[in-house]
């Protein structure tokens, strides 16, 4: 089974401050991990992904994510906060060992309120 | 290169009625998902198709809920008889899930937001 958790329902921040929004996860083998974002009534944007390779990964709008195997994480940051940015955030895990299945497990996401 | 259509955007119908949800994913993508996204939740997937076949539907409530996808493109989702806590949006998405082009992430159409009365 493979689950996420997003601790943070509501993260709010100044706009040009750094901002996180966080993530763990859970699976039985080696993950696949991605960040995608939703503005009102609009569907999910993919943001980011992490597959393997280098831990640092960077996506759209300046993101980035840092995946960390022993803390089983995958943070969202950027390094400075847009107004613009405001939105609800999920994070999402696929095992790399599902085959066919290729599903993914969404968080319950995090709603980021830049602050102008 | 268009994006996954969904049709309506948004339906309110009364419980006990009926209601179908249309999804024409992105062409080429094999792989097409029904998700169900609760309002303040994550989406829920509800069923998976590979071409016309169904991959896993573990999640679909089949007693009220089915959808098919008869040819391997579009795909319908019907919900017969509606009940209050359908209230959702349900989102479709697809992938292409040939080996080498298959990087894992879905692409998201709009969305069809039902209110169950």
């Amino acid at each position: 089974a493979q689950s996420v958790a997003q601790p943070e329902d509501q993260v709010n921040v100044a706009e040009g401050n750094p901002l996180t929004v966080k993530c763990t996860y859970s699976v039985s083998g080696n993950p696949y991990l991605f960040w995608y974002v939703q503005y009102p009534n609009r569907g999910l944007q993919f943001l980011l992904k992490y597959i393997t390779g280098d831990n640092l990964v960077k996506g759209s709008y300046g993101f980035e994510a840092e995946f960390n195997k022993s803390q089983t994480s995958f943070h969202l940051k950027k390094p400075s906060a847009l107004v613009s940015d405001s939105a609800l955030y999920f994070c999402a895990v696929r095992d790399r060992s599902s085959g066919s299945a290729r599903q993914l497990t969404f968080g319950s996401g995090t709603q980021l309120t830049v602050l102008p | 290169e268009a994006g996954v259509a969904q049709s309506p955007r948004y339906k309110i119908i009364e419980k006990r009625q009926s209601v179908a949800f249309w999804c024409n994913p992105i062409s080429g993508h094999a792989t097409l998902y029904w998700y169900q996204q609760i309002l303040g939740q994550g989406p829920k997937l509800l069923i998976q198709f590979q071409n016309n076949g169904v991959v896993d539907d573990s999640q679909l409530p089949k007693d009220r809920f089915s959808a098919e996808r008869l040819k391997g493109v579009d795909s319908t989702l019907k919900i017969q008889p509606a009940k209050l806590e359908d209230s959702a949006v349900y989102l479709c998405a697809s992938t292409f899930s040939g080996s080498g082009r298959n990087t894992g992430e879905l692409f998201f159409g709009e969305g069809s937001r039902l209110t169950v009365l």
